[in-house]
């Protein structure tokens, strides 16, 4: 079983879709959770950090169900910019100590 | 405020070469971390280094080694070069407070990455 799971995609949708990724982990004393957003060809990027409280940016939830080893991203009105790879990330370690361990990734595409 | 450089963009180079790579961190952080990226595919963590000393390993063979020096900055070598190993080099850098600890909204932030084909 792979250490991150996330949906295959690709997600194509229309403008002002909602869009809902998801993600399993396997390992359940993983300590700190993140979305990172990668554009092609370019570097991932903090999309943000995801805690079991749940936590909203503007557009964007990220939900955190430990007992379930599920993370989750909720895009609301999608914009053409959104268009992109959405990598669900997992670290054994609290903040920035540790390896951190990547899903595949969900590509997103966003038409007019 | 500079952010996670990386150099070079793009490097070509045959099957039996060696290659460095190199990373200057984000102002203010101190640990580095290299993950290799197939097309495709998620980073893969290669190790990371803090204060000069290898703190963590992935699972990658030995031809890969790295080397972080005084000012925080980091090589990544790779050896005996496969075709296999023609990926994205991402270099990361991240904060520790004192005491070696982070905080749990700390995360890493990567570079623009290094393209490296062999051929």
């Amino acid at each position: 079983r792979k250490e991150v799971e996330q949906d295959p995609g690709p997600f194509n949708v229309p403008e002002g879709a909602t869009v809902a990724f998801n993600c399993t982990y396997s390992n359940s004393a993983s300590q700190s959770f993140f979305w990172y957003r990668q554009d092609c060809r370019k570097e991932p990027k903090l999309l943000m950090s995801v805690y079991s409280s749940g936590n909203e940016d503007g557009r964007f939830t990220a939900q955190l169900n430990r007992a379930s080893q599920y993370i989750s991203l909720l895009i609301r009105d999608s914009k053409l910019s959104d268009s992109a790879t959405y990598l669900c990330v997992v670290n054994l370690y609290g903040g920035s100590q540790g390896n951190l361990i990547f899903g595949k990734g969900t590509k997103l595409s966003v038409k007019p | 405020d500079a952010g996670v450089t990386q150099s070079p963009t793009h490097l070509i180079k045959t099957r039996g070469q060696q290659v460095t790579l190199r990373c200057s961190p984000k102002s203010g952080h101190d640990t580095v971390s290299w993950y290799q990226q197939a097309l495709g595919q998620g980073p893969q963590f290669i190790f990371q280094y803090y204060e000069e000393e290898e703190r963590q390993r992935g699972n990658f063979p030995d031809r890969f080694s790295g080397h972080q020096f005084p000012n925080y900055s980091s090589e990544l070598n790779v050896n005996a070069l496969l075709l296999g190993d023609s990926a994205l080099y991402l270099c990361a850098s991240s904060p520790t407070t004192s005491g070696g600890t982070t905080s749990s909204t700390d995360t890493q932030y990567f570079g623009p990455g290094t393209r490296l084909t062999v051929l």
